[in-house]
């Protein structure tokens, strides 16, 4: 079975600075996908950023960057300019084709201003 | 509609009884999922649908708990004989296919058993 390790179950930033969460994860499976999800305390879970398994690129969507490290199995979210709206739960999840996602356990972030 | 809707948004029922937890997916989306979401942990998956029929009911945690799905959109989770160990927040999610790797979440339903 796929497992989800976050090892961090707090961080903070300060504001305007950079963050990384961890994540790593365990599978036999060689097609795959990552995520990173956000949630507020209004509880619906937000799709950040995700990685297809095949793409040796790192994902990138405006201020979120992954290291997404294959052999690893390592799939670290990078904050950059760190906002007061980025303060959240954040939950990296893997899913292999035609499967549901696996979750971790998630990291609270705390943005200090 | 605009994204997935669940009702209600937050349930307080007494240990024993029954309940129904209500998911209304995006239009057009015919892959559904339950997660069940305990305090300060990941959502951890109970069901998936493909149109009406369950594909994968592998994380319903006993047989207290039952999904259906009968037109292939709406979809509702029962748990009957609540237990106070079945509090937490019940999600959905749906995706435009069973392929399609983006799954987009409801708010969930916050559930309490007393």
């Amino acid at each position: 079975a796929q497992t989800v390790t976050q090892s961090q179950p707090e961080m903070s930033v300060q504001e305007a600075e950079t963050v990384t969460l961890s994540c790593t994860y365990d599978t036999s499976e060689s097609d795959y996908y990552l995520f990173w999800y956000k949630q507020p305390p209004s509880r619906q879970m937000i799709l950040v950023i995700r990685q297809e398994a095949y793409k040796q690129q790192n994902a990138t969507e405006n201020r979120f960057s992954v290291n997404f490290q294959k052999a690893a199995k390592s799939f670290s979210l990078k904050i950059s300019d760190s906002q007061l709206g980025d303060a959240a739960m954040y939950f990296c999840a893997y899913r292999s084709a035609w499967r549901q996602l696996t979750f971790g356990s998630g990291t609270q972030l705390t943005v200090l201003p | 509609g605009a994204g997935v809707s669940q009702t209600p948004s937050n349930k307080v029922t007494e240990k024993g009884k029954y309940v129904e937890l209500r998911c209304d997916p995006i239009s057009g989306h015919t892959a559904l999922y339950w997660y069940r979401q305990s305090l300060g942990q990941g959502p951890e998956f109970l069901i998936y649908f493909q149109g009406t029929g369950a594909a994968d009911d592998s994380g319903l945690p006993n047989d207290r708990f039952f999904a259906v799905r009968p037109e292939g959109s709406v979809s509702t989770l029962k748990i009957q004989r609540t237990e106070r160990g079945d509090s937490a927040v019940y999600l959905c999610a749906s995706s435009l296919s069973e392929g399609n790797t983006e799954a987009f979440f409801g708010q969930g339903t916050r559930l309490t058993v007393v």
